[in-house]
């Protein structure tokens, strides 16, 4: 089965700063998904930003960017200008792209603190 | 993209009852699943519930124990049959619109077993 890690439990920003969410994963396929998903205190998991392992380009969408190395299997975050309603914890989940597949493997999630 | 409401938000139980936790979705979905989040880690597949067929099982997760239903493709539910404080978790509900999308989730069932 693949596995997901992520290394960071708790990491902290200052507000209007840039911080860094690491994630490395661990699998055998060459075609698959990578997503980071962010769960605020209110326990709905909302999609950050997702990345298909064919494409070298990495994925951006606004403050949140991704830096993909396939060969390395490292998947981390970057979220630039952070803002309070950024805090949450966030995680980085893997799927397949077999069809079939369903699951989504998840880390263990890195909880994000934004300093005022 | 799909909305998910989950019924209840949260509920606390007594120890040996069960509790049936409701999945609706806005669209005609084919794929959902439920997942656990045990208090502190991340989140697990329990199954997932294709309609008109029997739900898929992940490994450590039983039928009896966590019956699920499927009965049009905007609806499931999932029961926590017998309950103990172990089953002390977050339950959510995910939709996939299609093969090559990423997955929605609900708002998650908070239960907590006494």
């Amino acid at each position: 089965a693949q596995t997901v890690t992520q290394s960071q439990p708790e990491m902290s920003v200052q507000e209007a700063e840039t911080v860094t969410l690491s994630c490395t994963y661990d699998t055998s396929e060459s075609d698959y998904y990578l997503f980071w998903y962010k769960q605020p205190p209110s326990r709905q998991m909302i999609l950050v930003i997702r990345q298909e392992a064919y494409k070298q380009q990495n994925a951006t969408e606004n403050r949140f960017s991704v830096n993909f190395q396939k060969a390395a299997k490292s998947f981390s975050l970057k979220i630039s200008d952070s803002q309070l309603g950024d805090a949450a914890m966030y995680f980085c989940a893997y799927r397949s792209q077999q069809t079939g597949a369903n699951n989504l493997f998840f880390g263990t999630g890195t909880r994000l603190t934004v300093i005022p | 993209s799909a909305v998910i409401s989950q019924k209840p938000s949260r509920d606390i139980c007594q120890r040996g009852t069960s509790l049936t936790i409701q999945c609706q979705v806005d669209s005609q979905v084919t794929m959902m699943f439920w997942y656990r989040q045990q208090p502190g880690q991340s989140l697990t597949l329990i199954a997932t519930a294709n309609q008109g067929s029997e739900a898929t099982y992940e490994s450590g997760f039983v039928i009896d124990k966590f019956p699920i239903s499927r009965p049009n493709l905007t609806f499931s539910t999932l029961t926590v049959s017998n309950m103990s404080p172990e089953d002390s978790s977050i339950y959510l509900c995910s939709v996939r619109t299609g093969r090559n999308t990423e997955a929605f989730f609900g708002q998650g069932t908070r239960l907590t077993v006494v």
